[in-house]
Protein backbone atom coordinates (compact mmCIF):
# COMPACT_ATOMS: atom_id res chain seq x y z
CA UNK A 1 0.00 0.00 0.00
CA UNK A 2 0.85 3.37 -0.78
CA UNK A 3 2.82 5.13 2.16
CA UNK A 4 3.77 8.54 2.76
CA UNK A 5 6.57 10.25 5.54
CA UNK A 6 7.23 13.23 6.91
CA UNK A 7 11.17 12.89 7.96
CA UNK A 8 11.17 15.07 11.14
CA UNK A 9 8.64 15.00 13.59
CA UNK A 10 9.99 18.46 14.76
CA UNK A 11 12.28 21.40 13.15
CA UNK A 12 13.19 24.03 14.82
CA UNK A 13 15.06 26.86 13.03
CA UNK A 14 15.96 30.88 13.53
CA UNK A 15 14.24 33.55 12.32
CA UNK A 16 15.65 35.06 8.99
CA UNK A 17 16.46 31.67 7.70
CA UNK A 18 14.82 28.62 5.50
CA UNK A 19 13.33 25.94 6.56
CA UNK A 20 13.16 22.70 4.44
CA UNK A 21 10.76 20.36 5.10
CA UNK A 22 10.49 17.08 3.37
CA UNK A 23 8.16 14.25 2.48
CA UNK A 24 8.92 11.08 0.66
CA UNK A 25 6.57 8.64 -0.46
CA UNK A 26 6.72 5.23 -1.64
CA UNK A 27 5.70 2.94 -4.69
CA UNK A 28 3.82 4.82 -7.54
CA UNK A 29 3.86 8.42 -7.88
CA UNK A 30 0.86 10.63 -6.78
CA UNK A 31 -1.29 12.45 -9.36
CA UNK A 32 -0.12 15.38 -6.95
CA UNK A 33 0.52 16.22 -3.98
CA UNK A 34 -0.65 18.88 -1.58
CA UNK A 35 0.56 20.83 1.44
CA UNK A 36 -1.48 22.29 4.50
CA UNK A 37 -0.67 24.57 7.75
CA UNK A 38 -2.11 23.24 11.03
CA UNK A 39 -1.95 25.35 14.45
CA UNK A 40 -3.15 24.16 17.66
CA UNK A 41 -6.68 23.54 18.09
CA UNK A 42 -7.29 24.53 14.60
CA UNK A 43 -7.82 22.30 11.32
CA UNK A 44 -5.62 22.07 8.56
CA UNK A 45 -5.68 25.11 6.39
CA UNK A 46 -4.62 24.38 2.14
CA UNK A 47 -1.30 26.16 1.16
CA UNK A 48 -0.05 24.32 -2.20
CA UNK A 49 -0.89 22.27 -4.09
CA UNK A 50 1.53 20.37 -7.02
CA UNK A 51 0.98 18.19 -9.80
CA UNK A 52 3.48 15.44 -10.77
CA UNK A 53 4.24 17.27 -14.18
CA UNK A 54 5.15 19.74 -12.40
CA UNK A 55 8.82 20.19 -11.00
CA UNK A 56 8.30 23.45 -8.45
CA UNK A 57 5.53 25.67 -7.17
CA UNK A 58 5.63 28.87 -5.69
CA UNK A 59 3.66 31.29 -3.48
CA UNK A 60 5.14 34.11 -1.85
CA UNK A 61 7.73 33.08 0.48
CA UNK A 62 7.00 28.88 0.26
CA UNK A 63 7.70 27.07 -2.37
CA UNK A 64 7.37 23.21 -3.21
CA UNK A 65 9.44 20.88 -5.31
CA UNK A 66 8.19 17.67 -6.50
CA UNK A 67 10.97 14.99 -7.73
CA UNK A 68 9.34 11.80 -8.93
CA UNK A 69 12.33 9.91 -9.94
CA UNK A 70 13.54 10.80 -5.66
CA UNK A 71 10.08 9.98 -4.57
CA UNK A 72 10.04 13.01 -2.66
CA UNK A 73 8.56 16.31 -2.33
CA UNK A 74 10.31 19.21 -0.41
CA UNK A 75 8.68 22.20 1.15
CA UNK A 76 10.45 25.92 1.92
CA UNK A 77 9.89 28.84 3.86
CA UNK A 78 11.89 31.57 2.79
CA UNK A 79 13.25 34.52 5.77
CA UNK A 80 10.75 32.33 8.22
CA UNK A 81 8.92 34.77 11.31
CA UNK A 82 8.16 32.99 14.38
CA UNK A 83 4.22 33.52 13.09
CA UNK A 84 5.22 30.73 10.34
CA UNK A 85 5.47 28.15 13.37
CA UNK A 86 2.54 25.31 13.19
CA UNK A 87 2.81 21.68 12.30
CA UNK A 88 2.93 21.37 8.05
CA UNK A 89 1.58 17.94 6.70
CA UNK A 90 1.82 16.61 3.23
CA UNK A 91 -1.10 14.84 1.96
CA UNK A 92 -1.30 12.71 -1.50
CA UNK A 93 -3.05 10.94 -4.10
CA UNK A 94 -2.58 7.99 -5.63
CA UNK A 95 -5.99 7.46 -7.44
CA UNK A 96 -8.59 9.16 -9.11
CA UNK A 97 -10.91 9.73 -6.33
CA UNK A 98 -9.86 12.24 -3.29
CA UNK A 99 -10.75 10.06 -1.31
CA UNK A 100 -7.58 8.39 -1.63
CA UNK A 101 -6.05 11.52 -0.40
CA UNK A 102 -3.67 9.96 2.85
CA UNK A 103 -1.92 12.27 4.75
CA UNK A 104 1.68 12.37 6.72
CA UNK A 105 1.78 12.69 10.36
CA UNK A 106 3.04 16.11 9.85
CA UNK A 107 6.51 18.31 11.05
CA UNK A 108 6.55 20.99 13.69
CA UNK A 109 7.90 23.70 12.53
CA UNK A 110 9.43 26.12 15.51
CA UNK A 111 10.93 29.70 14.28
CA UNK A 112 12.69 31.45 17.26
CA UNK A 113 13.40 34.64 16.84
CA UNK B 1 -18.27 33.50 5.37
CA UNK B 2 -18.54 30.01 7.56
CA UNK B 3 -16.62 28.10 5.73
CA UNK B 4 -17.14 24.45 7.02
CA UNK B 5 -19.01 23.84 10.50
CA UNK B 6 -18.71 20.98 13.21
CA UNK B 7 -20.39 20.89 16.04
CA UNK B 8 -20.11 20.48 18.89
CA UNK B 9 -16.55 21.45 19.65
CA UNK B 10 -16.35 18.84 22.52
CA UNK B 11 -18.04 16.17 23.97
CA UNK B 12 -17.66 13.72 26.50
CA UNK B 13 -19.14 10.01 26.43
CA UNK B 14 -19.58 6.84 28.19
CA UNK B 15 -18.97 3.91 26.29
CA UNK B 16 -21.75 2.39 24.78
CA UNK B 17 -23.56 5.70 24.68
CA UNK B 18 -24.50 7.05 20.68
CA UNK B 19 -23.59 10.75 19.49
CA UNK B 20 -24.10 12.39 15.83
CA UNK B 21 -20.98 15.02 14.62
CA UNK B 22 -22.46 17.55 12.54
CA UNK B 23 -20.82 19.28 9.88
CA UNK B 24 -21.97 21.98 7.32
CA UNK B 25 -20.57 23.68 4.39
CA UNK B 26 -21.76 27.16 2.98
CA UNK B 27 -19.29 26.81 -0.07
CA UNK B 28 -21.35 25.12 -2.51
CA UNK B 29 -18.67 21.98 -2.30
CA UNK B 30 -19.80 18.38 -3.89
CA UNK B 31 -17.88 16.40 -1.81
CA UNK B 32 -17.50 15.90 1.73
CA UNK B 33 -14.82 13.90 4.34
CA UNK B 34 -14.86 12.71 8.20
CA UNK B 35 -11.41 12.56 9.57
CA UNK B 36 -9.89 11.43 12.75
CA UNK B 37 -6.63 12.75 13.83
CA UNK B 38 -4.76 10.86 16.91
CA UNK B 39 -1.08 11.53 18.29
CA UNK B 40 1.54 9.75 16.24
CA UNK B 41 -0.87 8.68 13.49
CA UNK B 42 -2.08 11.49 11.44
CA UNK B 43 -5.33 12.23 9.89
CA UNK B 44 -7.25 9.23 8.87
CA UNK B 45 -10.11 9.11 6.52
CA UNK B 46 -13.25 7.57 8.07
CA UNK B 47 -15.84 8.30 5.66
CA UNK B 48 -16.52 10.61 2.31
CA UNK B 49 -18.89 11.53 0.01
CA UNK B 50 -18.36 12.29 -3.33
CA UNK B 51 -21.00 13.80 -4.22
CA UNK B 52 -24.91 14.07 -2.76
CA UNK B 53 -26.48 11.09 -2.36
CA UNK B 54 -23.37 8.42 -2.05
CA UNK B 55 -21.08 7.82 0.40
CA UNK B 56 -17.91 5.19 0.74
CA UNK B 57 -15.27 3.69 3.60
CA UNK B 58 -12.22 5.26 4.17
CA UNK B 59 -9.18 3.80 6.09
CA UNK B 60 -10.80 3.08 9.27
CA UNK B 61 -14.64 3.37 8.80
CA UNK B 62 -15.51 0.47 11.65
CA UNK B 63 -17.50 1.59 14.43
CA UNK B 64 -19.61 4.62 12.32
CA UNK B 65 -21.61 5.42 10.48
CA UNK B 66 -22.44 8.61 8.02
CA UNK B 67 -25.62 10.54 6.72
CA UNK B 68 -25.42 13.03 3.84
CA UNK B 69 -28.10 15.04 4.83
CA UNK B 70 -28.10 17.04 1.69
CA UNK B 71 -25.49 18.98 -0.22
CA UNK B 72 -24.73 20.96 2.32
CA UNK B 73 -24.87 18.51 5.29
CA UNK B 74 -22.45 15.22 6.22
CA UNK B 75 -23.33 13.89 9.50
CA UNK B 76 -20.70 10.97 11.42
CA UNK B 77 -22.35 8.96 14.05
CA UNK B 78 -20.83 6.68 16.60
CA UNK B 79 -24.14 4.01 17.68
CA UNK B 80 -22.22 2.46 20.13
CA UNK B 81 -19.03 4.91 21.77
CA UNK B 82 -15.45 2.94 22.67
CA UNK B 83 -12.22 4.67 24.74
CA UNK B 84 -10.40 3.42 21.09
CA UNK B 85 -12.53 6.20 19.57
CA UNK B 86 -10.96 8.85 21.51
CA UNK B 87 -10.05 11.23 19.34
CA UNK B 88 -10.19 14.63 17.46
CA UNK B 89 -12.52 14.41 14.33
CA UNK B 90 -12.45 16.63 11.47
CA UNK B 91 -14.90 17.32 8.35
CA UNK B 92 -13.68 18.71 5.44
CA UNK B 93 -14.97 19.57 2.14
CA UNK B 94 -14.21 20.36 -1.31
CA UNK B 95 -15.62 21.27 -4.67
CA UNK B 96 -14.29 18.40 -6.89
CA UNK B 97 -13.42 15.07 -5.81
CA UNK B 98 -10.55 15.26 -7.66
CA UNK B 99 -7.19 17.16 -7.51
CA UNK B 100 -8.83 20.54 -5.38
CA UNK B 101 -7.56 21.61 -2.00
CA UNK B 102 -9.81 20.23 1.49
CA UNK B 103 -11.31 22.73 3.40
CA UNK B 104 -11.10 21.77 7.33
CA UNK B 105 -13.58 22.67 9.66
CA UNK B 106 -12.07 23.25 13.78
CA UNK B 107 -12.78 19.88 15.14
CA UNK B 108 -14.74 17.98 17.58
CA UNK B 109 -13.04 16.97 20.42
CA UNK B 110 -14.20 13.91 21.70
CA UNK B 111 -13.37 11.76 24.54
CA UNK B 112 -14.33 8.19 25.68
CA UNK B 113 -14.22 7.16 29.38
Amino acid sequence: SQKIEQNSEALNIQEGKTATLTCNYTNYSPAYLQWYRQDPGRGPVFLLLIRENEKEKRKERLKVTFDTTLKQSLFHITASQPADSATYLCALNYGGSQGNLIFGKGTKLSVKP
Amino acid sequence: NAGVTQTPKFQVLKTGQSMTLQCAQDMNHNSMYWYRQDPGMGLRLIYYSASEGTTDKGEVPNGYNVSRLNKREFSLRLESAAPSQTSVYFCASTLSSYNSPLHFGNGTRLTVT
